[in-house]
């Protein structure tokens, strides 16, 4: 069966600190992927999806960035994080039209 | 473009209520329809889905029916139990339309608390 599996689960970093958050998938091969972010109270916002390795779609112009180097492995990064990252950033894949997400990572920036 | 346009929350019921969560849709061809739930501090599960017009998705006594002709995909369940308490997510994909890589798009959430 597959898994999804998110690292950390919880980050406090302060302003302008650096960000690498991990994601892998086990279970499947070449599945899309996708990054969202979900601030407090609020829905989510798709981030960045891949369908392939190298190959990133950004949604939205921000202070963040992605990155596919494994087929099953999804990065979020960031070189000086702002307060308005902070929030609950949810990793999925999707083979067919359904998406399955992982436990999430709660990043507060300080 | 699509969207999705949940009823406003918070939604607050007694145990063994009826449930009602409105989901009204706008999308370019036929999309699937998607009900998530989200339970505190955790990522979402997929709760039930619809693929084509008059499909009914059910799981844990929550049922939705895919009504092309209102554009609804309204979310129910007949007795509510403490444990429904969470935020529920009504979501389309247009992944029939070839290009769209299977994104999801999402409604704003609504939030449910269900007291003894």
């Amino acid at each position: 069966s597959q898994t999804i599996h998110q690292w950390p689960a919880t980050l406090v970093q302060p302003v302008g600190s650096p960000l690498s958050l991990e994601c892998t998938v086990e279970g499947t091969s070449n599945p899309n992927l996708y990054w969202y972010r979900q601030a407090a109270g609020r829905g989510l916002q798709l981030l960045f999806y891949s369908v392939g390795i190298g190959q990133i779609s950004s949604e939205v112009p921000q202070n963040l960035s992605a990155s596919r180097p494994q087929d099953r492995q999804f990065i979020l990064s960031s070189k000086k994080l702002l307060l308005s990252d902070s929030g609950f950033y949810l990793c999925a894949w999707s083979s067919t039209s359904e998406q399955y997400f992982g436990p999430g990572t709660r990043l507060t920036v300080t | 473009g699509n969207s999705v346009t949940q009823m406003e929350g918070p939604v607050t019921l007694s145990e063994e209520a009826f449930l009602t969560i409105n989901c009204t849709y706008t999308a370019t061809g036929y999309p699937s329809l998607f009900w998530y739930v989200q339970y505190p501090g955790e990522g979402l599960q997929l709760l039930l889905k619809a693929t084509k017009a008059d499909d009914k998705g059910s799981n844990k006594g929550f049922e939705a029916t895919y009504r092309k002709e209102t554009t609804s995909f309204h979310l129910e369940k007949g007795s509510v139990q403490v444990s429904d308490s969470a935020v529920y997510f009504c979501a389309l994909s247009d992944s029939a339309g070839g290009t769209s890589y299977g994104k999801l798009t999402f409604g704003q959430g609504t939030i449910l608390t269900v007291h003894p």
